[in-house]
């Protein structure tokens, strides 16, 4: 099983750039979320869905956007990059219920934007 | 709102020694869950262990043990007999969870073990 998979897993931006990160998971999953990691910041969530057609915030939504237009994938998308963007972003899927499984993360995306 | 506090930035232990890894949670809710992760060197987030609010029965798995305590709030982290292969950063979580599925899932800021051989 591929479980969560992001790409890229490096990419570096210009300023203004736009871009998007990909994330596919195989598993079924209706829970999907994006986190974005810093130095001494720990994990902070970006954005969230719950199935298809749904999705909201999390802590730190500003400058980022998502859709979920299916159950599988959840691309998160930039649309001006800005140097405080520079971080490595995860992406995690679960079942909806906490009761029946764990999230699952991906590999993470390094993203450097100059 | 919910707040994961890992007031424990960096630890470092020598090879064999014990080490607890604390956490603290705020939450409104009555039925929440917790976790933790840990984090090696290569970066993957791995989990360990989940455990709801309606469960306080400390948990052992191998070297690794839980203490869950409602009343203070706590859900901490023990490594017994620790092993170079511990080092990472390992993360604690909250998940409130609203009509019985998942909601915003939030973390601590890690706590970075060094274990010296």
């Amino acid at each position: 099983n591929a479980g969560v998979t992001q790409t890229p897993k490096f990419q570096v931006l210009k300023t203004g750039q736009s871009m998007t990160l990909q994330c596919a998971q195989d598993m079924n999953h209706e829970y999907m979320s994006w986190y974005r990691q810093d130095p001494g910041m720990g994990l902070r969530l970006i954005h969230y869905s719950v199935g298809a057609g749904i999705t909201d915030q999390g802590e730190v939504p500003n400058g980022y956007n998502v859709s979920r237009s299916t159950t599988e994938d959840f691309p998160l998308r930039l649309l001006s990059a800005a140097p405080s963007q520079t971080s490595v972003y995860f992406c995690a899927s679960s079942p909806l219920s906490p009761q029946a499984g764990e999230l699952f993360f991906g590999e993470g995306s390094r993203l450097t934007v100059l | 709102a919910q707040k994961v506090t890992q007031a424990q930035t960096e630890i470092s232990v020598v090879e064999k020694e014990d080490v607890t890894l604390d956490c603290v949670y705020e939450t409104r809710d009555t039925t929440y869950y917790l976790f933790w992760y840990k984090q090696p060197p290569s970066g993957e987030l791995v989990f360990l262990i989940r455990r709801n609010s309606f469960d306080e029965q400390n948990e052992i798995s191998g070297r690794y043990s839980w203490n869950f305590q409602k009343s203070t709030s706590s859900f901490n982290f023990t490594i017994t007999a620790s092993q170079v292969v511990d080092s990472a950063v390992y993360f604690c979580a909250l998940s409130e969870a609203n009509s019985g599925g998942y909601q915003k899932v939030t973390f601590g800021t890690g706590t970075k073990l060094q274990v010296i051989p």
